[in-house]
């Protein structure tokens, strides 16, 4: 069974302050991972993916992947209040397959 | 912005009837997604659509369930015979390069 696990939170971010987020996998055969934001009630919006370890920068967001560790965060610089969501971590087998296993969410919350 | 589009937005059903959720992908994207998501639960891979066949199918999808790309444009969900379990929010996806699959708004299915 395939688990991708991260704490579901709350996790309180003052304004301004970096948010990190971290996530970890269970299949050690994974490929690429990818960060979801999701809104209250509604659809997932694709952050960023990565598939190499180390870090992956767009933006004012980092994915960092380490596969020897199973592990793979997002950092989120300068939070935003409009960045208070639930994240999701994903991942698959390999890159270009979309059969994608959630985590459950963090919910983050940024206090203006 | 070209986004994916899910008709209805909300379906309620009684228990044991047919329905058919409808999906018009991006234009230009080939790959298509049936996910799901119970409410306050994870986010759930049901299938993969490619060159008008499934590629890949979760256990969730069983006999239930079908998908079809009737016309060129529109991708469906068909759940044969309802059970009160299939109430979910069900999101359609597509993608034209890897890794970067879009997701429609959702529709949340009850099952009365």
């Amino acid at each position: 069974q395939k688990e991708v696990e991260q704490n579901s939170g709350p996790l309180s971010v003052p304004e301004g302050a970096i948010a990190s987020l971290n996530c970890t996998y269970s299949d050690r055969g994974s490929q690429s991972f990818f960060w979801y934001r999701q809104y209250s009630g509604k659809s997932p919006e694709l952050i960023m993916f990565i598939y190499s370890n180390g870090d992956k920068e767009d933006g004012r967001f980092t994915a960092q992947l380490n596969k020897a560790s199973q592990y793979v965060s997002l950092l989120i610089r300068d939070s935003q209040p409009s960045d208070s969501a639930t994240y999701l971590c994903a991942v698959a087998m390999r890159f270009g397959n979309e059969k994608l296993t959630f985590g459950t969410g963090t919910r983050l919350t940024i206090i203006p | 912005e070209p986004e994916v589009t899910q008709t209805p937005s909300h379906q309620v059903t009684q228990m044991g009837q047919e329905v058919i959720l409808r999906c018009v992908p991006i234009s230009n994207h080939l790959y298509f997604y049936w996910y799901r998501q119970i409410l306050g639960q994870k986010v759930e891979f049901l299938v993969s659509f490619y060159n008008n066949e499934i590629s890949e199918k979760s256990e969730i999808f069983d006999d239930q369930f079908s998908v079809e790309r009737p016309d060129g444009s529109n991708f469906t969900l068909k759940i044969r015979s309802t059970k009160l379990e299939d109430s979910a929010m069900y999101f359609c996806a597509s993608r034209a390069d890897p890794g970067k699959a879009f997701f429609g708004q959702g529709t949340r299915l009850t099952v009365v």
